[in-house]
């Protein structure tokens, strides 16, 4: 079946600091690949998605480029605030007409003022 | 812009009790679903439907029912809970072509 794999369980930085979340996913078909956010006491919420290979997803200054070839969609962020404090999820859905989304296991964020 | 309300925000309940949890969204989705995400772990799918009275069952269905009688409400009962299942229950819904899912703010069980 599919699977995403978030490397990183947890990630503490200080303002400022440049973020890299990884994730690797393993899909039969030709997936869309999204990442969602999720604060403290409320639902994750879409930061972006990208459907095709080389398509960057961008929002609030996090960005990342689907590659088809290396089956990754790093989340990266070039200064990281303490308001980008949050649990990320990186998440694929099959296109088979499978309506579904498969989730990784997150990765919290902290950021140290 | 549409919201999902999921009720009762707090669930308290004794092992060995059937518990009903219910969500409701007002986007005109045709796709809801149920997640469990325990604490500190991601997401799990226990159920979810594409229309109006359809059931699909995810990787974690054992225990739970589901019902979707009309197409703004989705269900989720957990058949007899145990002490093991205390978790935040997300619902979702998504329109059939976009996959964007959208979450309500969750129901927390706690099983005594």
């Amino acid at each position: 079946g599919d699977s995403v794999t978030q490397t990183e369980g947890q990630v503490a930085l200080s303002e400022e600091d440049f973020l890299t979340i990884h994730c690797n996913y393993s899909a039969s078909g030709y997936p869309t690949l999204f990442w969602y956010v999720q604060y403290p006491g409320e639902g994750p919420q879409l930061l972006f998605r990208a459907s095709r290979d080389k398509e960057k997803g961008s929002s609030r200054g996090f960005e990342a480029t689907y590659d088809k070839g290396t089956t990754s969609f790093h989340l990266r962020k070039a200064s990281v605030q303490e308001s980008d404090s949050a649990v990320y999820y990186c998440a694929l859905s099959d296109r088979g007409g499978n309506e579904k989304i498969t989730f990784g296991a997150g990765t919290k964020l902290t950021i140290k003022p | 812009g549409g919201i999902i309300t999921q009720t009762p925000k707090f669930l308290i309940g004794q092992e060995g009790q059937k518990l009903t949890l219910k969500c409701q969204q007002n986007f005109n989705h045709d796709t809801m679903y149920w997640y469990r995400q325990d604490s500190g772990k991601g997401l799990r799918l226990i159920y979810y439907s594409i229309t109006e009275n359809d059931l699909q069952k995810g990787d974690l269905s054992e225990g739970y029912d589901a019902s979707r009688e009309k197409k703004s409400s989705f269900s989720l009962t957990v058949t007899s809970a145990q002490k093991n299942e205390m978790a935040v229950f997300l619902c979702a819904s998504s329109m059939q072509i976009s996959y964007e899912q959208y979450f309500g703010p969750g129901t927390r069980l706690t099983v005594l």
